[in-house]
């Protein structure tokens, strides 16, 4: 059953402390992103890998950094640099081959900075 | 740089009515376009998309949207509504840039 997972659901942290979410895919997609979701102001790109071992910044990197040792696996490490880290962040993959400009979303993680 | 405007932030609709729902968009080159759907407690997933062709497009759900390139319009639209589509509804443009760029979203609830 292939798909997206993004653990944990939920997640609480301290000010000042950073934190890593998960993303994995199954999917032999080759692109991977991640997006951050707030209210009324819909996705916005945070980093995106396009290919293993490469990645670039999105609209709002800024706090944020990734890795993509392995093509199914795109964690994003939210730092105690960004300001405004309480947010649900979603991980997402694409392929161009197969169905160029479609991503396909996880179930997302919502995190709690306090 | 490009941007997605959706019109409405929340829209309440009786069942069986009829929906249509705004998205603008800046990009005056070759765009491919999106709508995506979230359901209450599940993933963001794809409604329909439009790449090229017929500028009238249909999805799953009975969903169908059109493509008006004068007016850099994708407006979604259903002719009569379910309490199933209550959802958050999102429009997206892949321009020249590779990237998806979302609208701010459009929270629909569907009375029964």
């Amino acid at each position: 059953d292939g798909g997206i997972t993004q653990s944990p659901k939920y997640l609480f942290r301290k000010e000042g402390q950073n934190v890593t979410l998960s993303c994995e895919q199954n999917l032999n997609h080759d692109a991977m992103y991640w997006y951050r979701q707030d209210p009324g102001q819909g996705l916005r790109l945070i980093y995106y890998s396009q290919i293993v071992n490469d990645f670039q910044k999105g609209d709002i990197a800024e706090g944020y950094s990734v890795s993509r040792e392995k093509k199914e696996s795109f964690p994003l490490t939210v730092t105690s640099a960004q300001k405004n880290p309480t947010a649900f962040y979603l991980c997402a993959s694409s392929s161009q081959e197969l169905r160029p400009g479609e991503q396909y979303f996880g179930p997302g993680t919502r995190l709690t900075v306090t | 740089a490009q941007s997605v405007s959706q019109h409405n932030h929340h829209v309440i609709l009786s069942e069986a009515a009829s929906l249509e729902l705004g998205c603008n968009y800046s990009y005056g080159g070759t765009v491919n376009l999106f709508w995506y759907v979230q359901y209450p407690g599940q993933h963001l997933q794809l409604l329909l998309k439009y790449f090229s062709g017929d500028p009238l497009v249909k999805g799953i759900k009975g969903f169908e949207a059109e493509f008006i390139k004068s007016k850099f319009s994708f407006n979604l639209r259903k002719p009569s509504v379910q309490w199933s589509d209550t959802a958050e509804y999102f429009c997206a443009v892949k321009g020249n840039t590779g990237k998806l760029i979302f609208g701010q979203g459009t929270t629909l609830q569907v009375k029964p």
